[in-house]
């Protein structure tokens, strides 16, 4: 599919399989974090967000796990499916930065058949 | 159809050259964000309006403008093109300012400057 053509880390995992997608983030001021996916000719699509105060926070087959001590956040994704093969990024904000957001870098995800 | 709307949805134009692209926010949105998506730098915050007003600046060239009308519509100018301003283009918008409002992304204007 069309990511942007950067050299993304990728990540390729059976259906039916869980996924987990590491991200280190940058600004230890940060108390905000967002997921995203971003799939073939789309904008980058909201999956799940915590903030800096809780640890963990699950969605629907997706949960999000902050360890602040050393910046790094992941996002896990139960029983894969194909639909699930995108870029994922992660992004941070801060109060202090009006709270815009901070991208990371990407990973591609595939789901093998 | 995440609400957000962006075009042109492709763009191909020349060195030197000036184009415009636009964006209408989803209904009830104030905020309006710019981020560029390049091959090497990844997405990158650019600008963002409010209700009308420029709220904040991220890496945004001195080539590039912006402004957003009182229908609340954003426009990104980029002028003087150079080909390592080929990217995708992205507006998003939110309620309030800010990422823990909610953004919204529209499908992105991919420019290609030859």
């Amino acid at each position: 599919g069309e990511s942007v053509g950067l050299h993304l880390p990728t990540l390729s995992v059976q259906e039916g399989d869980n996924s987990i997608i590491n991200c280190a983030y940058s600004n230890s001021a940060s108390d905000y974090f967002i997921w995203y996916k971003q799939e073939s000719g789309k904008g980058p699509q909201f999956i799940i967000d915590i903030r800096s105060n809780m640890d963990k926070r699950q969605g629907q087959r997706v949960t999000v796990l902050l360890n602040k001590t050393v910046k790094h956040l992941s996002l896990q994704i139960a029983a894969t499916q194909p639909g699930d093969s995108a870029v994922y990024f992660c992004a941070e904000s801060y109060y202090g930065s009006a709270r815009q957001l901070t991208f990371g870098s990407g990973t591609q995800l595939t789901v093998l058949p | 159809d995440s609400g957000v709307t962006q075009t042109p949805k492709h763009l191909i134009t020349a060195t030197g050259q000036r184009v415009t692209l636009r964006c209408s926010p989803r209904s009830g949105d104030l905020s309006v964000y710019w981020y560029q998506q390049s091959l090497d730098q990844g997405l990158q915050f650019l600008i963002q309006y409010y209700n009308g007003e420029e709220r904040a600046k991220g890496n945004i060239l001195e080539r590039f403008s912006a402004q957003q009308f009182p229908d609340l519509h954003s426009e990104l100018n980029l002028s003087s093109l150079e080909l390592g301003d080929s990217a995708l283009y992205f507006c998003a918008s939110s309620v309030g300012q800010g990422a823990s409002y909610g953004y919204t992304f529209g499908s992105g204007t991919r420019l290609t400057v030859v």
